[in-house]
Parts: structure tokens; sequence; C-alpha cells
């Protein structure tokens, strides 16, 4: 059974770059059609979306972040990793990695929603 | 304020059947599917439904989603207590590039 595990510092200074890493437990990352995603929440409040990537390198960014995100795939270590730079107060959240699946036919991708979740790890931007 | 609308809160007593709607607009649930996700108190979320109206293995078919032109709706059908969480919709919007989540509904057990 594939299980996420979030690490990263929980605490980072304004202005400074956020990098969270997501190890996936109990199955090869690049294994399967499945792409790896990032989202955030605050505290008391809903979910936000921060991006994705394949196994084969793409991506796919929130807009409202995209000037700020890089998601990473480490396959050796069977890892993905988020950085979030120049980091503001309204950055502080908890942050989730979630597997999710896909298939693709014709150049079609078919989504099936994201079906493993990391326990979350709070990330509070304070100098 | 998120892009698909959900009302805030929702209640029921155990048995009963209470639906949580979501409500979008063309360029997302009107041309996407949707997803729905529980989220228990503490807890990461957990995907419920998706595909509009598809349960993953392990999710009891007391909940069910459908669909119709720009809205959603996820229906819970004998109401249990440890059913009380936020559920969120998600749907990918074409107009923005991103996956856009409701609000959240809170729903109280009575």
């Amino acid at each position: 059974q594939v299980q996420l595990q979030e690490s990263g510092p929980g605490l980072v200074k304004p202005s400074q770059t956020l990098s969270l890493t997501c190890t996936v437990s109990g199955g090869s990352i690049s294994s399967g059609s499945y792409y790896w995603s990032w989202i955030r929440q605050p505290a008391g409040k809903g979910l936000e979306w921060i991006g994705r990537i394949y196994t084969s390198g793409s991506t796919n960014y929130n807009p409202s972040l995209k000037s700020r995100v890089t998601i990473s795939v480490d396959t050796s270590k069977n890892q993905f990793s988020l950085k979030l730079s120049s980091v503001t107060a309204a950055d502080t959240a908890v942050y989730y990695c979630a597997r999710g699946q896909y298939s693709s036919s014709s150049g079609v991708y078919y989504y099936y929603g994201m079906d493993v979740w990391g326990q979350g790890t709070t990330v509070t931007v304070s100098s | 304020q998120s892009v698909l609308t959900q009302p805030p809160s929702a209640s029921g007593t155990p048995g009963q059947r209470v639906t949580i709607s979501c409500s979008g607009s063309s360029s997302n649930i009107g041309s996407n599917y949707v997803y729905w996700y529980q989220q228990l108190p503490g807890t990461a979320p957990k995907l419920l439904i998706y595909r509009n109206n598809q349960r993953p293995s392990g999710v009891p078919d007391r909940f069910s989603g459908s669909k119709s032109g720009t809205s959603a709706s996820l229906a819970i059908s004998g109401l249990r207590s440890e059913d009380e969480a936020d559920y969120y919709c998600a749907a990918w919007d074409d107009s923005l590039s991103v996956v856009v989540f409701g609000g959240g509904t809170k729903l109280t057990v009575l």
C-alpha cells in the first residue's frame, strides 16, 4: 500500500524559499500512470491546488503561484519536492502531497482523482 | 472567494439523507469531471467520488455523486455520526488551467 510522507522545515522566514519533500513508500514513484501533486490549506480555510508533476517531468502549476513554484521529482530517491520562493505570511498553511491517477489515449488525458494523501505538514512563515 | 461554490454548512440526523451542492461554470464543472473529497477533523482529505459519480474501492455506497450542467451534488444516505466532516468538490478549470476546489461544506450530524 502506497504511503506518502511530507518533510521539511516548519518555519520559514519571509522572502526565503519554502522547500518540502514528499517521500513515497510502498511502491515506485515511476511505476503506473500517476501524477504527484502539492495542495495547501491555511488554518481554518479551504484547499488550494499548487501543482503537479508527472514522472515524465511534465508539470502543471497554479497560475497564481506559477512564478514562485517549482515541483521536481527524484526517482532514485522515490521522492518529489516543492519549492516556493519569496514566501510571505500568506503562504502559511498545512501542505499536503498527494498521488493522482490518470490514463491517456491518443494524447487525451483521463483523470481519476487524488487517491493517496500524505498526513500534511504545517509551514509557518514568520521572522 | 472560491471558483466552485458550496454551502458553508449542512446538517442532518442519523439515518437521514443529505445533499451538498457544488456550483461552477462552463469552464470547470460544465466541461470536466467533478471530484469529491472528505476531510475528517485533523486529517488529510480522502477521495470520496471521482469522475462525477464513481466511488473508489472502500467507499460505502451510501455516498453518491451526480452532475448536471454546471452543478454537481454529493448525496449521503443513512447518515452516520462518523460522516461529520468537511466536504470539498473539485474540478479542472479550462480557463484558469488549474484544479479548483469549492470552499468546503461542514457537515454536522445532529
